[in-house]
């Protein structure tokens, strides 16, 4: 198993390009998250998703969007790259009834 | 909004000696999780625990939840310069999504 997968690792952005975060896990897991991390910060929730086809906003969702066509991919999207969105995210997953997510190791995004 | 605070913010310490960090909310949750996140790496989980007053040990590391469910610590025993890296913990909004804390950064130095 690869577990969960992120690419790419690292992208640098101008203002006002859009780009899209893939991000896949080979574990049947039904609970997809997406977070970011700034610099000697914790995790913020952008979106997370329950199943296929069904996403919802986490604590900091303005200027993305997702999209959960598969149990496997849940790809983040930005449009309108902004300064503020400089950060590195994660994609993790959870197992039904199970407590640990699993992370990816991660996407370096910076906008200039 | 659910928030978690963690304390202390940064910790710095010698090799051998005795810690305890701490994670309080204001908010209840279902379960409590603690990650160790080093350099350039996604979180991984260490423990989790579900029961209000439920104590688990990880080898050096105490974990507790507090009796409300609402905080819960990490007292690391001897700490080795291996134990170095950014603690999390999270608290389960009853299945549905995480919030995490901002972080205690850990130094052991040798």
């Amino acid at each position: 198993n690869a577990g969960v997968t992120q690419t790419p690792k690292f992208r640098i952005l101008k203002i006002g390009q859009s780009m899209t975060l893939q991000c896949a896990q080979d574990m049947n897991h039904n609970y997809m998250y997406w977070y970011r991390q700034d610099p000697g910060m914790g995790l913020k929730l952008i979106y997370y998703s329950v199943g296929a086809g069904i996403t919802d906003k986490g604590e900091v969702p303005n200027g993305y969007n997702v999209s959960r066509s598969t149990t496997e991919d849940f790809p983040l999207r930005l449009e309108l790259a902004a300064p503020s969105q400089t950060s590195v995210y994660f994609c993790a997953s959870r197992g039904t009834g199970t407590y640990e997510q699993y992370f990816g190791p991660g996407t370096r995004l910076t906008v200039t | 909004t659910q928030l978690l605070e963690q304390s202390p913010q940064f910790l710095s310490i010698q090799e051998g000696e005795n810690l305890t960090v701490y994670c309080n909310s204001s908010s209840v949750f279902s379960s409590l999780q603690w990650y160790r996140q080093e350099p350039g790496e996604g979180p991984v989980l260490l423990v989790t625990v579900v029961t209000g007053g439920e104590v688990k040990k990880l080898k050096r590391l105490t974990f507790q939840f507090g009796d409300a469910r609402k905080d819960s610590s990490l007292h690391i025993t001897a700490a080795q310069p291996g134990d170095t890296g950014l603690y999390l913990c999270a608290g389960d909004n009853y299945g549905q999504n995480f919030v995490f804390g901002p972080g205690t950064r850990l130094s052991v130095l040798p």
